[in-house]
């Protein structure tokens, strides 16, 4: 069964340093998108990405944030400057153009130290 | 207006019992309530959807009961296992757009 796949699945990092989380969504999938759980709590969406441009955006992805999709395949989320309260599990997804059904990946766990 | 109230937190429920969520919504706009299960560590799933034309959806062990009239939605297990026991979510999509707003999910913990 196609998967969406993420890397790493756990990353630590200093504050204040660049953290790039990547995603393969699942071929033939044309929506994309990030969404990030802290720890214990609610999943919140990041952003959606369609046809190469962000389509829609949270108040939470600010500046510090971007996505590319640098080769056709990979997708990735780029924290320009981590915050300690960036630590959290991101989640990439995406979305069956036949069902509509919105594909998880397994996350990546953030901890920004 | 944008938010799901989700509840209970929490719910312990015996082996062989009828595991209920509940969720409530303000914005009539959405049009898409999907449930997810998520296990410890990994994404979430998803478990069953309805959309609001629609009072009621059952998939196996699994039914949603939608009431468009109060804005609420539930999800009933029916003969509750063991494996059951994991976080699900409720959720809900704006017809104009493509994000999905959760609740705050509720830990299921089913003991034999």
């Amino acid at each position: 069964e196609p998967e969406v796949t993420q890397t790493p699945s756990h990353q630590v990092t200093q504050m204040g340093q660049e953290v790039i989380l990547r995603c393969v969504p699942i071929s033939n999938h044309l929506y994309f998108y990030w969404y990030r759980q802290i720890l214990g709590q609610k999943v919140e969406f990041l952003v959606s990405f369609y046809n190469n441009e962000i389509s829609e955006k949270s108040e939470i992805f600010d500046d510090q944030f971007s996505v590319e999709r640098p080769d056709g395949s990979n997708f990735t989320l780029k924290i320009r400057s981590t915050k300690l309260e960036d630590s959290a599990m991101y989640f990439c997804a995406s979305v069956s153009q036949l069902t509509g059904e919105l594909f998880f990946g397994e996350g990546s766990r953030l901890t920004v130290l | 207006q944008q938010q799901v109230k989700q509840s209970p937190q929490s719910l312990i429920v015996q082996k062989g019992g009828i595991s209920i969520i509940n969720c409530a919504y303000e914005n009539t706009a959405f049009d898409y309530f999907p449930w997810y299960q998520q296990f410890p560590g990994k994404g979430p799933a998803l478990l069953i959807a309805i959309r609001p034309d629609v009072s009621e959806k059952k998939e196996g062990r699994f039914t949603i009961s939608f009431n468009k009239s109060a804005k609420q939605f539930s999800l009933h297990i029916m003969d509750s296992q063991p494996g059951d026991s994991a976080t699900y979510f409720c959720a809900a999509r704006h017809g104009g757009t493509d994000k999905l707003i959760f609740g705050t999910g509720t830990r299921l913990q089913v003991f034999p």
